[in-house]
């Protein structure tokens, strides 16, 4: 079974443009989050999709947004970047049972680095 | 959101058990506990995880408190491949939202 899947691996964006990054999930899974990792703040939580909604959403800005399409795949957006967007965009992918917690399986991440 | 506390680092020698501490003084009582690993230049993998009972798979073992005010990820027997950032997490029970905390990164010599 292959795993989770992000596109593009590394990317070098200048400040003020705006960036998609595209996650395609484990066959069958159909929730998708996504997590932004930088070294002073750790791993932080995006949002969450699930059957093409957003079911949680984290504390940032407006700028950042994301969307899930009917085939379960994801993209999240960052409009008018900032200096401190730089960071490993990981998106990770599970099934979701009613009453039961699956664990979430983690693509290898987008590298953005904005200059 | 609850929170939680790890050390920063540990170190293991190989084939030693290694036994990883987390503090979650302000878990709720629907609050699972996650653990999740995250190897050099990788995406975090999935441990295991547990709510009240001690939880045992082929990868490790988890201690909980009774209080569930702390708990410990045990390692067996250390390998060179368990060498990685183990984070001890919360996911919250109304939300299932992930919420990670630094992370003890751990070194096994050989």
């Amino acid at each position: 079974k292959a795993g989770v899947t992000q596109t593009p691996r590394y990317l070098i964006k200048t400040r003020g443009q705006q960036v998609t990054l595209s996650c395609s999930p484990i066959s069958g899974h159909r929730s998708v989050s996504w997590y932004q990792q930088t070294p002073g703040q750790g791993l932080q939580f995006l949002f969450e999709y699930f059957s093409e909604t957003q079911r949680n959403k984290g504390n940032f800005p407006g700028r950042f947004s994301g969307r899930q399409f009917s085939n379960s795949r994801s993209e999240m957006n960052v409009s008018t970047l900032e200096l401190g967007d730089s960071a490993l965009y990981l998106c990770a992918s599970s099934q979701r049972l009613a009453g039961y917690l699956h664990e979430q399986y983690f693509g290898p991440g987008t590298r953005l680095t904005v200059t | 959101d609850a929170k939680t506390t790890q050390p920063n680092s540990m170190e293991s020698n190989e084939e030693e058990p290694v036994h990883l501490p987390c503090n979650h003084s302000t878990i709720s009582g629907t609050d699972y506990i996650h653990w999740y690993r995250q190897l050099p230049s990788q995406g975090p993998e999935y441990v295991i995880h547990g709510l009240t009972s001690n939880v045992n798979n082929r990868m490790a073992s988890l201690a909980i408190a009774e209080d569930r005010k702390s708990s410990t990820l045990i390692l067996h027997r250390a390998t060179l491949r368990d060498a990685a950032v183990y984070y001890c997490i919360l996911r919250d029970g109304g939300t299932d939202k992930l919420i990670f905390g630094t992370g003890t990164r751990l070194q096994v010599f050989p």
